[in-house]
């Protein structure tokens, strides 16, 4: 079955480390999002690309960066900049079309970031 | 710009009864698609209902329907017959036609429902 793969589920880092969250897709979904989600802030663009080779920042970049080099993997790196990483990070995409979101968009499971 | 608010941030339904969340948005463009999106426990965004801004028969899905008022740029979400597993966070959403669009979310509505 096709859909979006996040791992992993629970990520725990220490204070001054980068670490990346994976997202990989096989339903040839041309554009993919990265979202954080905290409680009662709902879910924020971070990071965003519609094609390979190109991403653009979304209302929160701050603090992370992307990279999108094959059409199904879209990974988030947390850096050290991010001052409040601990979240849920969730991955989404959008089908292919001539820009008729009806679908909306399909979620992975997401990623529990926890500082310690 | 896009904004979507969600100015309930808790409810509760008793099973079977009827409940409506609300939801408003604000947005300059001409068309765009609007959604509820429910997040269960397990934390999984699963699409309940759509509406197109340019229909204006509202959507409905089984128990789920919801008010589109587009001049007031309002979009709530009535559930009828509420069950338990409906018991979740309910996002509204919203998007604007175009291949570069972007979804828009509102801050969330935890429902809870009660015996």
């Amino acid at each position: 079955d096709g859909g979006i793969t996040q791992s992993p589920k629970y990520l725990f880092r220490k204070e001054g480390q980068n670490v990346t969250l994976s997202c990989e897709q096989n339903l040839n979904h041309d554009a993919m999002y990265w979202y954080r989600q905290d409680p009662g802030q709902g879910l924020r663009l971070i990071y965003y690309s519609q094609i390979v080779n190109d991403f653009q920042k979304g209302d929160i970049a701050e603090g992370y960066s992307v990279s999108r080099e094959k059409k199904e993997s879209f990974p988030l790196t947390v850096t050290s900049a991010q001052k409040n990483p601990t979240a849920f990070y969730l991955c989404a995409s959008k089908p292919p079309g001539q820009g008729t979101p009806l679908h909306g968009y399909t979620f992975g499971s997401g990623t529990r970031l926890t500082v310690v | 710009a896009q904004t979507v608010t969600q100015s309930q941030p808790e409810m509760s339904v008793q099973e079977a009864e009827t409940v409506t969340l609300s939801c408003t948005y604000d947005t300059s463009e001409s068309d765009y698609y609007l959604f509820w999106y429910k997040q269960p426990p397990s934390r999984q965004m699963i699409l309940v209902i759509r509406q197109e801004a340019y229909k204006q028969q509202n959507a409905t899905e089984n128990r789920f329907s919801v008010n589109f008022q587009k001049a007031a740029k309002s979009f709530s979400l009535k559930i009828s017959d509420s069950q338990l597993g409906d018991a979740a966070m309910y996002f509204c959403a919203s998007i604007p036609t175009g291949t570069a669009s972007k979804l828009t979310f509102g801050t969330g509505t935890r429902l809870q429902v009660t015996l």
